[in-house]
């Protein structure tokens, strides 16, 4: 049971750059996100998934995109990547009502930097 | 915008001390959430309490939850080196138009063995 598992782990970009991070999931959850975590501000909810097919903004979306093709796996993508997006990026991904009432599950992580 | 602040921003004890970590909100919440995270990891959920309880318990983690006061507090018993890690709490925006939880910016623990 491998529950949420992002790849890759690390990566270096150039600006200008553009770069898929890949999210997938093995608990048939409903709802996904990606955050970004970067030194003191906390965790920032960059776009959301409510299920299959469906995305949504979150707080800072700016310079990303995401694809919900699969139900297991939400992609997010940097169009064109800048040193301001160097950071580390993080999924979840959550059952229940709107995904608030019921915890949620994290990777490990991705750490990308931006030159 | 930050929901959730966690206070202190950093604590350090010896083991087997107790840890209090504090978390203040700003609006009304169905829930609170908290979580850990160890260096390079991810977040790992520990307890979801309620807005319509006042206390619960999971092993050696005890959460209070007051919403007149719009705060919460995490103790974690007897505190063992294993317990060293970042510690989040984590509000759902009722009421706000997206499907989020609102992370504070965490509280870092260090238990000195």
């Amino acid at each position: 049971n491998a529950g949420v598992t992002q790849t890759p782990k690390f990566r270096v970009l150039k600006t200008g750059q553009s770069m898929t991070l890949l999210c997938a999931q093995d608990m048939n959850h409903e709802y996904m996100y990606w955050y970004r975590q970067d030194p003191g501000m906390g965790l920032r909810l960059i776009h959301y998934s409510v299920g299959e097919g469906t995305t949504a903004k979150g707080e800072v979306p700016d310079g990303y995109n995401v694809s919900r093709l699969k139900k297991q796996n939400f992609l997010l993508g940097l169009e064109s990547a800048a040193p301001s997006q160097t950071s580390v990026y993080f999924c979840a991904s959550s059952s229940g009502i709107r995904g608030l009432d019921q915890p949620q599950h994290f990777g490990d992580g991705t750490r990308l930097s931006i030159l | 915008s930050q929901q959730g602040e966690e206070d202190p921003q950093a604590l350090s004890i010896q083991e087997g001390e107790n840890a209090t970590m504090n978390c203040s909100y700003k609006t009304s919440i169905n829930n609170l959430q908290w979580y850990r995270q160890n260096s390079g990891r991810g977040l790992v959920h520990l307890i979801l309490i309620r807005s319509n309880e006042r206390e619960k318990h999971s092993g050696r983690l005890r959460v209070t939850l007051d919403t007149s006061k719009k705060s919460s507090s995490l103790l974690i018993t007897a505190s063992r080196a294993a317990d060293t890690a970042s510690y989040f709490c984590a509000t759902d925006d009722l009421g706000g138009a997206t499907n989020k939880l609102i992370f504070g910016t965490g509280t870092l623990l260090a238990v000195q063995p």
